[in-house]
């Protein structure tokens, strides 16, 4: 069945620390793959996809995300963790044929302290 | 701004009412999700329409339906209200590849 697994329910780091989230799929073929981010109250805002080529992908607000095939993984990143990250992190799929059935996965919260 | 408007903002009402949200697409994109977030169900799926047809149903409820005009906005249909249908309601513009837009939601409180 398909899936999409964030391990982590929450997640707390330091101001100025390196954050990774982590975000395992299970799909019959490689997906497109998508990270979104949601503030208290606000919508779901797209930070980053995937769909083919380079593995490392460059997002919006200095967030970067690597596909691991054999791992089926795309986890996400940043190099230093500032206050106003602290949100809600999700990550999603969909078919690689495109199309419209994304999966989500359930978010990992980040707690970002002084 | 995704591109993607939903009316209104917020919405209080009472347990039996029926309420209407509505989303307005991206230009260009012809698919709409409906989503129903809620603290203890977290992001759930509702519905999706594509031009106007219905494609797929997630955990909607009978009392919930919905709707997309020919000029491609939705509209999401809550009836016969109760206190558990208070949650934040989310429209979704899709384009092609799958890549989600969200609209900035509707907060439903039903006292």
């Amino acid at each position: 069945a398909q899936s999409v697994t964030q391990p982590d329910i929450h997640i707390t780091v330091s101001e100025g620390a390196s954050l990774e989230l982590r975000c395992n799929y299970s799909y019959g073929a490689t997906p497109y793959l998508f990270w979104y981010v949601q503030s208290p109250g606000q919508g779901l805002q797209l930070l980053l996809k995937y769909f083919s080529g380079d593995t490392l992908v460059q997002g919006i607000k200095g967030f970067e995300a690597e596909f691991k095939r054999s791992q089926s993984s795309f986890n996400l990143r940043k190099p230093s963790v500032h206050w106003s990250d602290a949100a809600e992190y999700f990550c999603a799929v969909a078919p690689n044929t495109g199309g419209f059935k994304t999966i989500f996965g359930a978010g990992t919260r980040l707690f970002v302290k002084a | 701004d995704s591109g993607v408007t939903q009316t209104p903002k917020h919405l209080i009402t009472a347990t039996g009412q029926r309420v209407t949200l509505r989303c307005s697409p991206r230009s260009g994109d012809l698919s709409v999700y409906w989503y129903q977030q809620s603290l203890d169900q977290g992001l759930q799926f509702l519905i999706q329409y594509y031009n106007g047809e219905e494609r797929a149903k997630g955990n909607i409820l009978e009392r919930f339906s919905a709707q997309q005009f020919p000029d491609l906005h939705s509209e999401l249909n809550l009836s016969s209200l109760e206190l558990g249908d208070s949650a934040l309601y989310f429209c979704a513009s899709v384009s092609w590849s799958g890549t989600q837009y969200f609209g900035p939601g509707t907060r439903l409180t039903v006292l």
